[in-house]
């Protein structure tokens, strides 16, 4: 069974600061990977995705991810933050095609003016 | 612009009472999904149907049903809701071949 891990519940950044957000997965098959982005009462929007191919993948909002196959994680980045960016982040992965995705318990990033 | 939407965004309800929440999209997916996502919780799958076959997750409570009465409609009926139903409600849908899953905004219930 697919699973994902977020390490940090709350990540606090000052404001133009760089963030990483942490995700690691366990699957037994090739996965694809995702990262959402929730702000409050809303749904959930995707901010970039990891099918194959180049391992460094670029979503929206100046956001990136790197997919490490040997270490099973798919960190999110960014190089320098800004209030907006203050929102609930979720790790997410499924087994490829239509599949059902499961979701990491999400980490609450908080920019500080 | 082809999207999901959900309605109500905020719904209250009695304890008990049924209650029924809809889905609806525009992108012509196949797939359509039910999450409930309690409050800092990851979104839990409840169902979905694959085109009109229904796939019923294992834990998901004999108190949550679905319809989906054709490719763009999708409802959730909670026949007994409880306190600890109250939660967000996230449908979302997807295509065979197309691995991400659009969301629609939610909609928040309430059990009083």
């Amino acid at each position: 069974a697919q699973s994902v891990t977020q390490l940090d519940s709350q990540v606090p950044v000052f404001e133009e600061a760089p963030v990483e957000l942490r995700c690691n997965y366990s699957s037994s098959v090739s996965v694809y990977l995702f990262w959402y982005v929730q702000y409050p009462n809303q749904g959930l929007q995707l901010l970039l995705k990891y099918l194959s191919g180049s391992t460094l993948v670029k979503g929206i909002n100046g956001f990136e991810a790197e997919f490490n196959k040997s270490q099973t994680s798919f960190h999110l980045r960014k190089p320098s933050v800004h209030i907006s960016d203050t929102a609930e982040y979720f790790c997410a992965v499924s087994e490829g095609g239509y599949q059902k995705v499961t979701f990491g318990i999400g980490t609450k990033l908080q920019v500080i003016p | 612009d082809a999207m999901v939407i959900q309605n109500p965004r905020y719904q209250v309800t009695q304890f008990g009472k049924p209650v029924t929440l809809s889905c609806s999209q525009t992108l012509n997916h196949n797939v359509m999904y039910w999450y409930q996502q309690k409050s800092s919780q990851a979104p839990k799958l409840l169902f979905h149907y694959y085109d009109k076959d229904f796939n019923n997750e294992a834990d998901t409570p004999d108190n949550f049903q679905s319809r989906r009465p054709n490719t763009s409609f999708c409802f959730l009926d909670i026949r007994s809701p409880g306190l600890g139903d109250a939660a967000m409600y996230l449908c979302a849908t997807s295509k065979t071949g197309v691995a991400e899953a659009f969301f629609g905004q939610g909609t928040r219930l309430t059990v009083v």
